[in-house]
């Protein structure tokens, strides 16, 4: 079954902190993970797909497939990165995005 | 325009009401979909249009039924919808379906009384 993990429902950590939030997922295949973001009263936006290996805001995320994980990682962490992740999943050559249950990160001054 | 636009942003209805909620985008994407987002959830994919025909129907019941009536707007008429129907509805669209990245709007409250 496809399903993706986001063990923790909230991270809070103090500014300039190094963040981590977990992703696990469990996918028969190669798939294409996602990281997305929503800010207080703001649409849902990509922040990161796997497969451009890009950095945003700060943000870095591997797909380690050995563990089938796909965490997300700043170094340090800023107030206005205050907000809900939800890691996302694509099965190959699909259209459906299955989404975790979401983290919600508060960075505290 | 590089956005995804819904309306209305909120909506209150009725069980007997017939209603409907409007997605529109002007970015050449030949992909549109809706999900449906309950409070404190993930977003769960209802529908998929490729190339403005119905890809996907993720079992949705039929009190929701999607319209495609342009590769720029998507539909989803609303029918003796139950109260446990309210959440964010939202609409997304991709270049390409199966290989590219979703935008998404940013949805349409829905309350069912």
């Amino acid at each position: 079954a496809q399903r993706v993990t986001q063990p923790e429902k909230l991270l809070s950590v103090f500014k300039g902190a190094p963040v981590e939030l977990k992703c696990n997922y469990s996918y028969s295949g190669s798939p294409e993970l996602f990281w997305y973001v929503q800010y207080s009263r703001q649409r849902l936006q990509l922040l990161l797909r796997h497969i451009s290996r890009e950095s945003i805001k700060g943000f870095t995320a591997d797909l380690n497939k050995g563990e089938t994980s796909f965490h997300l990682k700043k170094p340090f962490a800023q107030e206005e990165d205050s907000a809900m992740y939800y890691c996302a999943l694509r099965g190959y050559n699909t259209d459906k995005l299955i989404f975790g249950t979401g983290t919600r990160l508060q960075v505290f001054p | 325009d590089t956005e995804v636009t819904q309306t209305p942003k909120h909506l209150v209805m009725g069980m007997t009401n017939k209603k409907s909620l409007k997605c529109e985008q002007h970015m050449g994407h030949r992909a549109m979909y809706w999900y449906k987002q309950k409070a404190k959830k993930p977003p769960e994919l209802m529908f998929v249009y490729s190339y403005e025909k119905l890809s996907i129907n993720e079992s949705v019941p039929s009190r929701f039924s999607p319209e495609c009536p342009n590769s720029s707007l998507l539909n989803l008429h609303l029918h003796a919808l139950q109260p446990e129907d309210s959440a964010l509805y939202l609409c997304a669209s991709s270049q390409e379906p199966g290989t590219d990245t979703q935008y998404f709007g940013p949805g349409t409250r829905l309350t069912v009384l």
